[in-house]
């Protein structure tokens, strides 16, 4: 099953692009690429998915080169209201139980 | 608001009690899903629901028992819990298994 590794926690300010990076070297050829954010004592909520180049839409960026072994989500201009974990998932043959969820990165929003 | 509710959203119980955690879905979606999230862990799957068949259950305590009467609730009956049980409950729903997931809010269970 393909595994994530993501950092632990960042850093920064009200204004700011902040861009995560998950590194997945073994995703497979169907594999494809999610990113959900959680607030404290609520669930995770999805954000973005992908499975190469680049998606765009109405809260975030991800970026993935050619060689899919990582993903970089990029949220532009930061707010207080995105401190959350955000989480990368990495889809193994396209099927929701087949998901490993790590411990996802800690993003604190400074103002 | 995802459309995904989950009662109740705190529970305290003894370790011999029995209570039952509710999931209701207004989205129309297929397939449902019990994870657990304990402090500093990751989410762990316990149970998947699709077209009201199990089709995942990942080697989850007989403790814990699924019950999905209708497409649309999700019941996770417990009985006889431990204390490391302590946990946020979080239910999900999709239009498929390989579809996007909406949570809900989570029930927090606290076992004495």
């Amino acid at each position: 099953l393909a595994k994530t590794t993501q950092p632990i926690s960042m850093d920064s300010y009200e204004g700011q692009e902040v861009n995560i990076t998950c590194s997945h070297n073994n995703i497979a050829t169907n594999d494809y690429i999610t990113w959900y954010q959680q607030f404290p004592s609520q669930g995770p909520r999805f954000i973005i998915q992908g499975y190469k180049t680049k998606v765009t839409n109405e809260v975030a960026s991800l970026f993935i080169p050619a060689d899919r072994k990582s993903s970089t989500l990029s949220l532009p201009r930061v707010s207080l209201s995105d401190t959350a974990v955000y989480y990368c998932l990495v889809g193994e043959s396209n099927s929701n139980y087949q998901l490993i969820w790590g411990a996802g990165t800690k993003l604190i929003i400074k103002p | 608001e995802t459309g995904v509710t989950q009662t109740p959203r705190h529970l305290v119980m003894g370790m011999t009690n029995k209570k039952s955690l509710k999931c209701e879905q207004h989205l129309g979606h297929n397939a449902m899903y019990w994870y657990k999230q304990s402090a500093k862990k990751p989410l762990e799957l316990m149970f998947v629901y699709s077209l009201e068949e199990r089709v995942e259950n990942n080697s989850v305590p007989s403790r814990f028992s699924p019950e999905c009467p209708n497409s649309s609730h999700l019941f996770l009956h417990l009985h006889t819990l431990q204390p490391e049980d302590s946990a946020l409950y979080l239910c999900a729903s999709s239009p498929g298994t390989t579809d996007t997931q909406y949570f809900g809010p989570g029930t927090r269970l606290t076992v004495l």
